[in-house]
């Protein structure tokens, strides 16, 4: 089984400053995803990358996948409350495999 | 359109019972994916299906059994619970058979207590 590590694995921050969490394994994936989970609910995705090297932004968010494809980083800029919540990254190896979980970063963000 | 829904969404049981949880997945979506989510484990694969066979399983003993309907709804089975048991199961949906597509859409979950 190949396993995602995350870290940090707890994240205290104070509203608006930045963060970096990361996403690393030994393994290559074709696909990688991560999401945002708050309490009581269910993940929601945030975003898949596919390429080694891709840069994708969601307004204040913003992810890379390794050039190998082992790894990726999630940054936030200026994070707000609302940011906070359990970050999930998974990985596939290939198309059509189920993705494998990594153990998320609980992110807080204080007012 | 609707997300994916599954009841109920708390259930208490007790050791050496047995529970059928419930997932209905958005519309279209032909795969429905389980998992359990433990603070300890994390979010593990159980299961997932595709019109109504199962596609891919993961490693859980036999008592975690499930099937999916020709609506698509899927049910998850699990007998003879365990203390160990108790977790969040949720239940993803997908389009899954189109190339590049496997974003999974996560429904709230069935929060499992075993006493």
């Amino acid at each position: 089984t190949q396993l995602l590590e995350q870290s940090p694995q707890f994240l205290s921050i104070q509203e608006g400053e930045n963060l970096t969490v990361y996403c690393n394994s030994s393994s290559v994936f074709s696909s990688l995803q991560w999401y945002r989970q708050e309490p009581g609910e269910g993940p929601v995705l945030l975003v898949t990358v596919v390429t080694g090297g891709e840069v994708k932004k969601l307004k204040r968010l913003t992810f890379q996948f390794g050039d190998a494809r082992k790894d990726s980083s999630l940054h936030i800029t200026a994070a707000q409350p609302g940011d906070t919540g359990l970050y999930l990254c998974a990985g596939a190896h290939n198309y059509g495999q189920n993705f494998v979980f990594g153990p998320g970063t609980r992110l807080s963000v204080l007012p | 359109k609707a997300g994916v829904t599954q009841t109920p969404r708390y259930l208490i049981k007790t050791r050496g019972q047995q529970v059928t949880l419930s997932c209905s997945p958005i519309s279209g979506h032909r795969s429905v994916s389980w998992y359990q989510q433990t603070p300890g484990q994390g979010l593990q694969f159980l299961f997932e299906y595709f019109s109504e066979t199962q596609r891919n399983k993961g490693n859980f003993p036999g008592r975690f059994s499930g099937r999916q309907f020709s609506n698509s709804r899927s049910e998850m089975n699990v007998s003879t619970l365990e203390l160990g048991d108790s977790a969040l199961y949720l239940c993803a949906s997908s389009y899954r058979d189109r190339v590049g597509s496997a974003e999974q859409f996560f429904g709230p979950g069935t929060r499992l207590t075993v006493l």
